[in-house]
């Protein structure tokens, strides 16, 4: 069964500090893997996509690695500020079909205190 | 920024309501989708669209339909609604490359 499973649930750290959050999928075929960042009340906004190939990839702070061999991903999130606070969505597209069918983790919710 | 927009926001509805949930994109996308998310819970995709006049339902089960008149629209319509679709749904966009672009989404609670 594909599937997207993501840890922490939750985490809360203090501004300034770095974090890590993990995903781990079972999905194949295998085509791109996605982070996106959801603020409360809001629609998820892309932070980085990885295909296969690709096994590190930067967008300011963060910071998304991609092992494909075990399939793991995680995002590193340097420095933290309160505005990090949001749940951090993991998704990987299959292709399998046209459509590229994308399985979503149910995310982390990450909490910044000041 | 992403050039798509869900109205209403907020809705508050009684049992038995219709409901029509509007999503635009400016961006010329042929594919468009509605996703149907619950609290600490994953997004479900329930409806998509390859381009005008095509419409397809996704893995999720839903009461809702929608249609696709136009390449800028993808309205949600519910006609009798329940307790149980209370939830946010979701309308994304994507380009050719598969990035998908979301709308701020809209919030239903159906009493």
């Amino acid at each position: 069964k594909n599937q997207v499973e993501q840890s922490p649930q939750s985490l809360i750290i203090l501004e300034g500090k770095n974090c890590t959050l993990q995903c781990n999928y079972t999905v194949s075929p295998f085509s791109n893997l996605r982070w996106y960042k959801q603020d409360t009340g809001r629609g998820p906004v892309s932070l980085t996509i990885m295909t296969f190939s690709e096994n590190t990839k930067s967008n300011g702070r963060y910071t998304a690695t991609l092992d494909a061999d075990t399939k793991q991903s995680s995002l590193h999130i340097t420095a933290s500020q309160l505005s990090d606070s949001a749940s951090y969505i993991c998704v990987v597209s299959d292709r399998g079909s046209t459509l590229g069918r994308l399985y979503f983790g149910r995310g982390t919710q990450l909490t910044v205190w000041p | 920024e992403a050039d798509i927009y869900q109205t209403p926001r907020y809705l508050v509805i009684g049992t038995g309501k219709k409901i029509t949930l509007e999503c635009s994109q400016t961006m010329g996308h042929d594919k468009m989708y509605w996703y149907q998310q619950d609290p600490g819970m994953e997004l479900h995709l329930i409806h998509y669209s390859y381009g005008v006049n095509s419409t397809e339902k996704g893995d999720l089960s839903s009461e809702s339909t929608v249609s696709r008149i136009r390449t800028e629209h993808f309205p949600l319509t519910l006609e009798s609604a329940r307790p149980s679709h209370t939830s946010q749904y979701l309308c994304a966009s994507s380009e050719s490359t598969g990035e998908l672009f979301f709308g701020e989404g809209s919030r239903l609670t159906v009493l």
